[in-house]
């Protein structure tokens, strides 16, 4: 079985602080990870994923994330935060050793509120 | 604009009732994906389709069915509906490939009365 754990379920920074939204995966296989951003009544956008290689990766909008195979982590990060990166997220697992079901095991999610 | 299309934004009915989710995939995707979002169960993956055919199921309710039509669109069938089962239901498409990314549509609010 896959999890994904964020163990904030909110993260308030000041705009132009960097910003790091924390999570944690377990998967049996090669994680497969990603995080998505949603906004207010808007669906999921895809930031960034890692696959293999190296461990930071770069996605959207400024954002970066750093897999950490022994500590099980793909933390989320930003160097300098804008008013407009408040919103909700998540990130999410999938094994990449599994037959088939591509399903995505999501995070309960962040709310990242930056403060003007 | 993701690419994936979802009708109808906003489903309003009463409990005992039955709906259908519409799904529009991005093009040449053949997956296509169920979520719910609520708030006290987060993101859950309910089903999965692949060309056609039912590849996974996650939490899925046996009053709740889908399937994928040959035009690759897909339905989300949800009978017998209870308060409980007002969220946010979620289409996703990707192509094929374990490590691809999935598309989310705007989502469906489904309030049950």
């Amino acid at each position: 079985a896959q999890s994904v754990a964020q163990p904030e379920d909110q993260v308030n920074v000041a705009e132009g602080n960097p910003l790091t939204v924390k999570c944690t995966y377990s998967v049996s296989g090669n994680p497969y990870l990603f995080w998505y951003v949603q906004y207010p009544n808007r669906g999921l956008q895809f930031l960034l994923k890692y696959i293999t290689g190296d461990n930071l990766v770069k996605g959207s909008y400024g954002f970066e994330a750093e897999f950490n195979k022994s500590q099980t982590s793909f933390h989320l990060k930003k160097p300098s935060a804008l008013v407009s990166d408040s919103a909700l997220y998540f990130c999410a697992v999938r094994d990449g050793t599994g037959a088939g079901s591509y399903q995505l095991t999501f995070g309960k999610g962040t709310k990242l509120s930056v403060i003007p | 604009d993701s690419g994936v299309t979802q009708t109808p934004k906003h489903l309003i009915t009463a409990t005992g009732q039955r709906v259908t989710l519409r799904c529009s995939p991005r093009s040449g995707d053949l997956s296509v994906y169920w979520y719910q979002q609520s708030l006290d169960q987060g993101l859950q993956f309910l089903i999965q389709y692949y060309n056609g055919e039912e590849r996974a199921k996650g939490n899925i309710l046996e009053r709740f069915s889908a399937q994928q039509f040959p035009d690759l669109h897909s339905e989300l069938n949800l009978s017998s509906l209870e308060l409980g089962d007002s969220a946010l239901y979620f289409c996703a498409s990707s192509v094929a490939g374990v490590s691809n990314e999935q598309f989310f549509g705007p989502g469906t609010r489904l309030t049950v009365l």
